[in-house]
């Protein structure tokens, strides 16, 4: 079954505090994956995405994200959070076969940065 | 450059009537997706248009339709409206359709559907 699971629902971390969000995906086949945010009352929008070649890719604000083929992960990092990344935050992953239409996101994590 | 639009942002309906979302994409993507949010969940994938023609479609019941037009906009039309179809309904465009490598989709904010 194609699906994507983030380990944690709601993290709570301090300024300057170091992030990490877990994703592991399954999927049958070669993968594109993303990352997007969801601040509060906006849109969704692309934090990275890893399509080939190095596996691990850089974002916007400061974010980065390390694809493990072996593990099926492509967790998410950032070194020093702030509290303007109070947000969700979604793992995704879309296949690159000639049916594959569809994103699939993860449940989503929910971060709270304390000022 | 205006981002993918849709309207409207917020509908309250009551149960069993009917419902049309619109979205209209970033100028020159040919690919609209469509997703529903329920609250606390991620996106789930209901259709994809490409071309004016459906190219993927998720695991909801046929009450869901979606359409394409000419100039790459798209309507999701919903029927028989049930409580639990109150969701976040996020439209996504893209420039290429299904199985296109390297792309990725850019959402809309989405309209906000009560049923009542």
């Amino acid at each position: 079954a194609q699906s994507v699971s983030q380990h944690n629902h709601h993290v709570i971390l301090s300024e300057a505090a170091s992030l990490e969000l877990g994703c592991n995906y399954s999927y049958g086949g070669t993968v594109n994956l993303f990352w997007y945010v969801q601040y509060p009352g906006q849109h969704l929008q692309l934090l990275l995405k890893y399509f080939s070649g190095d596996p691990l890719v850089k974002g916007i604000k400061g974010f980065e994200a390390e694809f493990i083929k072996s593990k099926f992960s492509f967790n998410l990092r950032k070194p020093s959070v702030q509290w303007s990344d109070t947000a969700e935050y979604f793992c995704a992953v879309k296949g690159r076969g000639s049916s594959a239409s569809k994103i699939i996101f993860g449940s989503g994590t929910r971060l709270s940065i304390r000022p | 450059d205006a981002g993918v639009t849709q309207s409207p942002t917020h509908l309250i309906k009551t149960r069993g009537q009917h419902v049309t979302l619109r979205c209209s994409p970033i100028s020159g993507h040919k690919s609209v997706s469509w997703y529903q949010q329920v609250l606390g969940q991620g996106p789930q994938f209901i259709f994809q248009y490409y071309e004016k023609e459906e190219r993927g479609r998720g695991n909801f019941p046929d009450r869901f339709s979606a359409r394409q037009f000419p100039n790459y906009s798209s309507e999701l039309n919903v029927n028989a409206l049930l409580l639990g179809d109150s969701a976040l309904y996020l439209c996504a465009s893209s420039l290429a359709g299904a199985g296109g490598v390297n792309t990725e989709a850019f959402f809309g904010q989405g309209t906000r559907l009560t049923v009542v």
